[in-house]
Protein backbone atom coordinates (compact mmCIF):
# COMPACT_ATOMS: atom_id res chain seq x y z
CA UNK A 1 0.00 0.00 0.00
CA UNK A 2 1.15 3.24 -0.91
CA UNK A 3 2.97 5.43 2.02
CA UNK A 4 1.07 9.05 3.03
CA UNK A 5 2.38 12.13 4.67
CA UNK A 6 0.29 14.38 6.44
CA UNK A 7 1.16 17.51 8.37
CA UNK A 8 1.86 16.61 12.42
CA UNK A 9 -0.83 19.21 13.72
CA UNK A 10 -2.86 22.00 12.23
CA UNK A 11 -5.36 24.10 14.02
CA UNK A 12 -9.01 25.86 13.08
CA UNK A 13 -10.98 28.25 14.56
CA UNK A 14 -14.57 26.56 15.49
CA UNK A 15 -17.33 27.41 12.43
CA UNK A 16 -14.45 27.78 9.76
CA UNK A 17 -14.00 25.18 7.49
CA UNK A 18 -10.97 22.51 8.62
CA UNK A 19 -9.25 21.70 5.09
CA UNK A 20 -6.69 18.93 5.96
CA UNK A 21 -4.18 17.72 3.05
CA UNK A 22 -2.40 14.50 2.63
CA UNK A 23 -0.06 13.70 -0.11
CA UNK A 24 0.14 9.92 -1.79
CA UNK A 25 2.30 10.68 -4.40
CA UNK A 26 3.40 6.64 -5.19
CA UNK A 27 -0.01 5.72 -5.39
CA UNK A 28 -1.25 3.13 -7.64
CA UNK A 29 -4.11 3.24 -10.39
CA UNK A 30 -6.52 0.92 -8.33
CA UNK A 31 -5.68 2.14 -4.87
CA UNK A 32 -8.43 4.37 -3.14
CA UNK A 33 -7.63 6.98 -0.85
CA UNK A 34 -9.70 6.65 2.86
CA UNK A 35 -10.12 9.39 5.54
CA UNK A 36 -10.47 7.80 9.33
CA UNK A 37 -10.41 10.07 12.29
CA UNK A 38 -9.79 9.38 16.16
CA UNK A 39 -11.08 11.07 19.09
CA UNK A 40 -9.04 10.67 22.12
CA UNK A 41 -9.22 7.06 23.89
CA UNK A 42 -11.55 6.05 21.30
CA UNK A 43 -11.72 3.74 18.20
CA UNK A 44 -11.04 5.17 14.53
CA UNK A 45 -14.62 6.08 12.90
CA UNK A 46 -14.72 6.16 9.47
CA UNK A 47 -15.52 9.25 7.61
CA UNK A 48 -15.32 9.21 3.81
CA UNK A 49 -13.41 6.93 0.88
CA UNK A 50 -12.73 8.21 -2.95
CA UNK A 51 -10.73 6.56 -6.04
CA UNK A 52 -10.65 9.38 -8.14
CA UNK A 53 -13.58 11.67 -8.17
CA UNK A 54 -14.51 14.15 -5.62
CA UNK A 55 -16.73 13.00 -2.81
CA UNK A 56 -19.55 14.47 -0.11
CA UNK A 57 -21.48 12.42 2.63
CA UNK A 58 -22.98 14.23 5.51
CA UNK A 59 -19.63 14.63 7.47
CA UNK A 60 -16.79 15.65 4.81
CA UNK A 61 -15.90 16.50 1.61
CA UNK A 62 -12.77 14.64 0.01
CA UNK A 63 -11.04 16.59 -2.86
CA UNK A 64 -8.28 14.38 -5.07
CA UNK A 65 -6.48 16.08 -7.40
CA UNK A 66 -6.24 15.16 -11.23
CA UNK A 67 -3.01 13.07 -10.40
CA UNK A 68 -4.31 11.31 -7.76
CA UNK A 69 -0.89 12.35 -5.84
CA UNK A 70 -2.34 14.46 -3.39
CA UNK A 71 -5.98 14.77 -1.55
CA UNK A 72 -7.87 17.05 0.79
CA UNK A 73 -10.26 16.61 3.38
CA UNK A 74 -12.36 19.36 3.89
CA UNK A 75 -14.74 19.27 7.35
CA UNK A 76 -17.07 22.42 6.08
CA UNK A 77 -17.99 24.28 9.51
CA UNK A 78 -15.41 22.54 12.27
CA UNK A 79 -16.97 22.59 15.24
CA UNK A 80 -14.81 21.25 19.15
CA UNK A 81 -15.94 18.18 19.05
CA UNK A 82 -13.93 17.77 15.59
CA UNK A 83 -10.88 18.37 17.39
CA UNK A 84 -8.86 14.41 16.64
CA UNK A 85 -6.08 13.10 15.24
CA UNK A 86 -7.36 12.26 11.05
CA UNK A 87 -5.75 9.77 9.26
CA UNK A 88 -5.57 9.13 6.07
CA UNK A 89 -4.70 5.95 4.39
CA UNK A 90 -4.28 4.82 0.81
CA UNK A 91 -5.17 1.32 -0.28
CA UNK A 92 -6.48 -1.65 -2.64
CA UNK A 93 -10.10 -1.98 -1.85
CA UNK A 94 -11.18 -5.59 -0.62
CA UNK A 95 -8.15 -7.84 -1.96
CA UNK A 96 -6.49 -10.19 -0.55
CA UNK A 97 -5.98 -8.22 2.51
CA UNK A 98 -9.81 -8.10 3.36
CA UNK A 99 -9.83 -4.36 4.44
CA UNK A 100 -6.35 -4.10 6.73
CA UNK A 101 -5.47 -0.94 7.19
CA UNK A 102 -1.98 0.44 8.04
CA UNK A 103 -2.03 3.81 9.97
CA UNK A 104 0.36 6.58 9.40
CA UNK A 105 1.20 9.29 12.23
CA UNK A 106 -2.17 11.17 11.10
CA UNK A 107 -2.76 14.89 11.52
CA UNK A 108 -3.78 15.88 14.71
CA UNK A 109 -6.78 18.61 14.22
CA UNK A 110 -7.48 21.06 17.23
CA UNK A 111 -10.42 23.47 16.88
CA UNK A 112 -10.80 26.33 19.00
CA UNK A 113 -13.13 28.21 20.46
CA UNK B 1 -25.08 2.52 11.54
CA UNK B 2 -22.67 -0.35 12.23
CA UNK B 3 -21.51 -1.27 15.55
CA UNK B 4 -18.71 -3.40 16.93
CA UNK B 5 -18.50 -3.41 20.40
CA UNK B 6 -15.41 -4.82 22.77
CA UNK B 7 -15.32 -6.47 26.32
CA UNK B 8 -14.02 -4.92 28.93
CA UNK B 9 -13.53 -1.37 27.98
CA UNK B 10 -10.40 -1.26 30.91
CA UNK B 11 -8.92 -3.61 32.71
CA UNK B 12 -6.20 -4.08 35.09
CA UNK B 13 -3.98 -7.42 36.22
CA UNK B 14 -0.97 -8.53 37.88
CA UNK B 15 2.16 -9.40 35.95
CA UNK B 16 1.83 -13.02 34.78
CA UNK B 17 -1.93 -13.52 34.26
CA UNK B 18 -3.65 -14.02 31.24
CA UNK B 19 -6.49 -11.19 29.88
CA UNK B 20 -9.29 -11.96 27.43
CA UNK B 21 -10.16 -8.94 25.17
CA UNK B 22 -14.26 -9.64 23.15
CA UNK B 23 -14.60 -8.07 19.57
CA UNK B 24 -18.41 -8.31 18.72
CA UNK B 25 -19.54 -6.89 15.33
CA UNK B 26 -23.38 -6.40 17.01
CA UNK B 27 -25.28 -6.35 13.56
CA UNK B 28 -23.41 -7.40 10.68
CA UNK B 29 -21.42 -10.73 10.38
CA UNK B 30 -17.58 -10.35 9.76
CA UNK B 31 -15.44 -13.39 8.43
CA UNK B 32 -12.39 -11.16 9.31
CA UNK B 33 -11.69 -9.04 12.30
CA UNK B 34 -8.68 -6.84 12.71
CA UNK B 35 -6.68 -6.47 16.19
CA UNK B 36 -4.50 -2.68 16.74
CA UNK B 37 -2.32 -1.93 19.84
CA UNK B 38 -1.76 1.75 20.32
CA UNK B 39 0.68 3.21 23.18
CA UNK B 40 0.10 7.18 24.30
CA UNK B 41 0.80 9.50 21.87
CA UNK B 42 1.32 7.14 19.27
CA UNK B 43 -0.60 5.92 16.12
CA UNK B 44 -2.47 2.77 15.66
CA UNK B 45 -0.37 -0.50 14.97
CA UNK B 46 -2.05 -3.39 13.04
CA UNK B 47 -1.19 -6.68 15.21
CA UNK B 48 -3.13 -9.15 13.55
CA UNK B 49 -5.81 -10.39 11.09
CA UNK B 50 -8.32 -12.97 13.22
CA UNK B 51 -10.07 -15.44 10.37
CA UNK B 52 -13.45 -16.96 11.49
CA UNK B 53 -12.70 -20.97 11.04
CA UNK B 54 -8.93 -20.32 10.55
CA UNK B 55 -5.58 -19.77 12.43
CA UNK B 56 -5.13 -15.73 12.98
CA UNK B 57 -2.55 -13.95 10.36
CA UNK B 58 -0.02 -11.99 12.55
CA UNK B 59 2.51 -9.04 11.04
CA UNK B 60 6.02 -9.08 11.44
CA UNK B 61 7.32 -9.05 15.31
CA UNK B 62 4.14 -9.89 16.99
CA UNK B 63 4.38 -13.01 18.79
CA UNK B 64 1.49 -15.14 18.08
CA UNK B 65 1.97 -17.05 21.02
CA UNK B 66 1.60 -13.99 23.39
CA UNK B 67 -1.16 -12.82 22.12
CA UNK B 68 -3.85 -15.50 21.49
CA UNK B 69 -6.64 -15.17 18.49
CA UNK B 70 -9.60 -17.04 18.18
CA UNK B 71 -12.48 -16.23 15.90
CA UNK B 72 -14.80 -18.62 17.00
CA UNK B 73 -17.89 -17.20 15.09
CA UNK B 74 -18.88 -14.78 12.44
CA UNK B 75 -19.87 -12.04 15.37
CA UNK B 76 -17.22 -12.88 17.83
CA UNK B 77 -13.01 -12.81 17.61
CA UNK B 78 -11.27 -12.72 20.57
CA UNK B 79 -7.39 -11.98 21.91
CA UNK B 80 -6.03 -13.52 24.81
CA UNK B 81 -2.63 -11.65 25.82
CA UNK B 82 -0.71 -14.31 27.59
CA UNK B 83 1.59 -14.06 30.77
CA UNK B 84 0.85 -10.25 30.45
CA UNK B 85 3.66 -7.54 31.67
CA UNK B 86 3.79 -4.62 32.06
CA UNK B 87 5.00 -3.75 28.67
CA UNK B 88 2.11 -4.87 27.32
CA UNK B 89 0.17 -2.08 28.84
CA UNK B 90 -1.58 -0.10 25.47
CA UNK B 91 -4.96 0.30 24.31
CA UNK B 92 -6.26 -2.42 22.16
CA UNK B 93 -8.81 -1.90 19.27
CA UNK B 94 -10.32 -4.16 16.82
CA UNK B 95 -12.21 -3.65 13.54
CA UNK B 96 -14.43 -5.60 11.07
CA UNK B 97 -14.90 -4.64 7.95
CA UNK B 98 -18.54 -4.21 6.08
CA UNK B 99 -18.84 -5.66 2.79
CA UNK B 100 -18.44 -2.35 1.40
CA UNK B 101 -15.16 -2.50 2.74
CA UNK B 102 -15.38 0.25 5.46
CA UNK B 103 -14.20 -0.69 8.85
CA UNK B 104 -15.58 -0.38 11.92
CA UNK B 105 -13.93 0.33 15.11
CA UNK B 106 -14.54 -0.73 18.43
CA UNK B 107 -13.85 1.67 21.06
CA UNK B 108 -10.79 -0.06 22.49
CA UNK B 109 -9.76 -1.96 25.71
CA UNK B 110 -7.16 -0.12 28.11
CA UNK B 111 -4.78 -2.59 29.24
CA UNK B 112 -2.96 -2.17 32.75
CA UNK B 113 -0.60 -4.46 33.88
CA UNK B 114 0.74 -3.90 37.38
Amino acid sequence: DAKTTQPTSMDCAEGRAANLPCNHSTISGNEYVYWYRQIHSQGPQYIIHGLKNNETNEMASLIITEDRKSSTLILPHATLRDTAVYYCIVRVAGGNQGGKLIFGQGTELSVKP
Amino acid sequence: GAVVSQHPSRVICKSGTSVKIECRSLDFQATTMFWYRQFPKKSLMLMATSNEGSKATYEQGVEKDKFLINHASLTLSTLTVTSAHPEDSSFYICSAPLATDTQYFGPGTRLTVL
